[in-house]
This record gives C-alpha cells, sequence and structure tokens, in this order.
C-alpha cells in the first residue's frame, strides 16, 4: 500500500510569484486535506476536498486555492506569496473525511518565500 | 471545534510508561478524541483515537475519563524514537484542529 507522497519536498519562492504543490493520496482514500505549519507551531487547516470538491475551509485567504482530480490526488496553489506563506505544507488523505475518520499526512512541502 | 488544553513539554525515561494528559472540557457529545504525534522533520502520525471507551492499539492506550472531559494517553514502556511533539485533537467535522501540542522528551 503506497502512502501518501508531496512534492516538491522544498521550495523556494519571492514574493508575489505563485506556487503549486502536490499531494498524491493514499490507495482508496476519497478526501485529502491540506495544513500550513509555521516553524514552532502546531499545523493548520487550510481546506478538504471530498471527490473533487470542497469540503470546508479554514480561516485562509482566497489566494490559497486548491483541487483534487479523479484519481484522488491534488494540488494546492498559493498566488501572490506574501513572506508569511513561508512554512511546511502537510497534506493528509482518509477514507471519507468524515468525522472519526483517521487521516495519513504526507511528509509535506517546505516552501521558502524570500 | 472544541479547543483542548495540553502541557507545553513533559520529559520521560526511557522503558517507563508515560501518561500524557488533556483538558477538554467543552466536548461535545460528538466529538472523537484524537491523539497524532509529529516526529521532527515529519508529517503527524496518527497514534489513537476514541468515543467514550478506552481503546488499545500497538502503539498506545487511550484512557478517557467517564465525563469524556478529559483524557490521558498512555505510552506503555518509551523508548527514544517517541520523543515526538504529541497532538490531542477533538474532531466532530473529519476537519483536524490542532493545537500546541505536549513536546516529550525522552532521556536514555
Amino acid at each position: 500500500e503506497t502512502g501518501v507522497t508531496q512534492s516538491p519536498t522544498h521550495l523556494i519562492k519571492t514574493r508575489g510569484q505563485q506556487v503549486t504543490l502536490r499531494c498524491s493520496s493514499q490507495s482508496g482514500h476519497n478526501t485529502v486535506s491540506w495544513y500550513q505549519q509555521a516553524l514552532g507551531q502546531g499545523p493548520q487547516f487550510i481546506f478538504q476536498y471530498y471527490r473533487e470538491e470542497e469540503n470546508g475551509r479554514g480561516n485562509f485567504p482566497p489566494r490559497f486555492s486548491g483541487l483534487q482530480f479523479p484519481n484522488y490526488s491534488s494540488e494546492l496553489n498559493v498566488n501572490a506569496l506574501e513572506l508569511d506563506d513561508s512554512a511546511l505544507y502537510l497534506c493528509a488523505s482518509s477514507p471519507r473525511g468524515s468525522r472519526g475518520d483517521t487521516q495519513y499526512f504526507g511528509p509535506g512541502t517546505r516552501l521558502t518565500v524570500l | 471545534d472544541a479547543k483542548t488544553t495540553q502541557p507545553n513539554s513533559m520529559e520521560s525515561n526511557e522503558e517507563e510508561p508515560v501518561h500524557l494528559p488533556c483538558n477538554h472540557s467543552t466536548i461535545s457529545g460528538t466529538d472523537y478524541i484524537h491523539w497524532y504525534r509529529q516526529l521532527p522533520s515529519q508529517g503527524p502520525e496518527y497514534v489513537i483515537h476514541g468515543l467514550t471507551s478506552n481503546v488499545n492499539n500497538r502503539m498506545a492506550s487511550l484512557a478517557i475519563a467517564e465525563d469524556r472531559k478529559s483524557s490521558t494517553l498512555i505510552l506503555h514502556r518509551a523508548t527514544l524514537r517517541d520523543a515526538a511533539v504529541y497532538y490531542c485533537i477533538l474532531d466532530n467535522t473529519g476537519k483536524l484542529i490542532f493545537g500546541q501540542g505536549t513536546t516529550l522528551q525522552v532521556k536514555p
């Protein structure tokens, strides 16, 4: 069974640029959640996708957007990058996205904005 | 989602049991209690979860108070590989809201 994978591992961008991060969910999972983890903080929920539809969003501005594809892999897009967007971006897949579901996290993408 | 309160840090000796507490006084009847841990430079890892009854798995045990206002994660024999940040999370929506967690140090 293949676990959750994310690409790229590391990324450096400059302020104002756009970035796309990718996540492949675990086999059999139809839900992907994205989290932002600033240094020294716990992960913060960005949004969740269930069967290609957004299924809940945290307190993040619209320049954070996402997609989920028919194979349930997902992308996180961030436009107009700001210095505070520097963080570890984590994705997690789960079987149904319902309460009580276990989420399986990828290793994350470390984004640095200069 | 309701909030949880955990100590910022705890220490343990290797091969001794560790009890990690979590208070969640505003828990609702449908909130699941999840525990995840995050090792350095890794994504969070599921440890255990429960609703009302105590739970055991190969990694740990979860003891839930009768009134559900608190819970305790029990690592039966801590190893150096258990050094991590442990997060106690209430889940009523399938979206995890992380707090600061407890940083567990394990001393040889």
